[in-house]
């Protein structure tokens, strides 16, 4: 069945560093794909998208790459603040013209050490 | 423009009640997704409505779970005879017709004691 998976549960790194969170999913017809960040006793907050007709897309700070061979995705994050410590989800976007229908992986907890 | 308004935010209820979660979209959203949340998991996808309709119910247990999405009102998320397994984060997302984007509340954490 679909499935979206994150690797590594955890990931810290130093404040200031970049970050990089990756993602492989398994349906190859998923069109597009949302990085959410989940922060404690909050819900997701939208990070960033991107279709499957797109390589790479930027935001503020973020920087998403699909790799649509190997079914991958990454989310960078530059310059790693404290408050960018939550965890990050991937997730895909199912069922055929279904809006927010989403499949979420596991997660991973970036932990910045100041 | 007020968000995605989920309440109660904390519940709690015995084994055997009845619990009932609202969710109040953003204003122009016409669709509701419901997902759940159990500790250090995912999100999982449970239904989504359009006002007075289920579109897709796929992640619904079977039984004891209901969700309606009336023409006035919230939609709601209804458990009946609630047991300890029952015990998550349930959040609910909105998005306008033709929108491939959801944005959530902050969830309603349900305990069952």
């Amino acid at each position: 069945g679909e499935s979206v998976g994150l690797h590594l549960p955890t990931l810290s790194v130093q404040e200031g560093d970049n970050s990089i969170i990756n993602c492989a999913y398994s349906n190859s017809a998923s069109d597009y794909f949302i990085w959410y960040k989940q922060e404690s006793g909050k819900g997701p907050q939208f990070i960033i998208d991107i279709r499957s007709n797109m390589d790479k897309r930027q935001g503020q700070r973020v920087t998403v790459l699909l790799n649509k061979t190997v079914k991958h995705l990454s989310l960078q994050i530059a310059a790693t603040q404290p408050g960018d410590s939550a965890v990050y989800f991937c997730a895909e976007v199912g069922g055929s013209g279904n809006t927010g229908k989403l499949i979420f992986g596991q997660g991973t907890t970036l932990q910045v050490k100041p | 423009n007020a968000g995605v308004m989920q309440n109660p935010r904390h519940l709690v209820r015995r084994r055997g009640q009845e619990a009932r979660l609202r969710c109040s979209p953003m204003k122009g959203h016409s669709h509701v997704y419901w997902y759940r949340q159990l500790p250090e998991e995912g999100l999982k996808f449970m239904v989504y409505l359009q006002k007075e309709n289920i579109i897709d119910e796929s992640g619904m247990p079977k039984e004891r779970f209901s969700a309606e999405f009336p023409k006035e009102g919230p939609s709601i998320l209804r458990i009946q005879q609630v047991v300890r397994g029952d015990s998550a984060a349930y959040f609910c997302a909105s998005s306008p017709p033709q929108g491939r984007m959801a944005f959530f509340g902050q969830g309603t954490r349900l305990t069952v004691v």
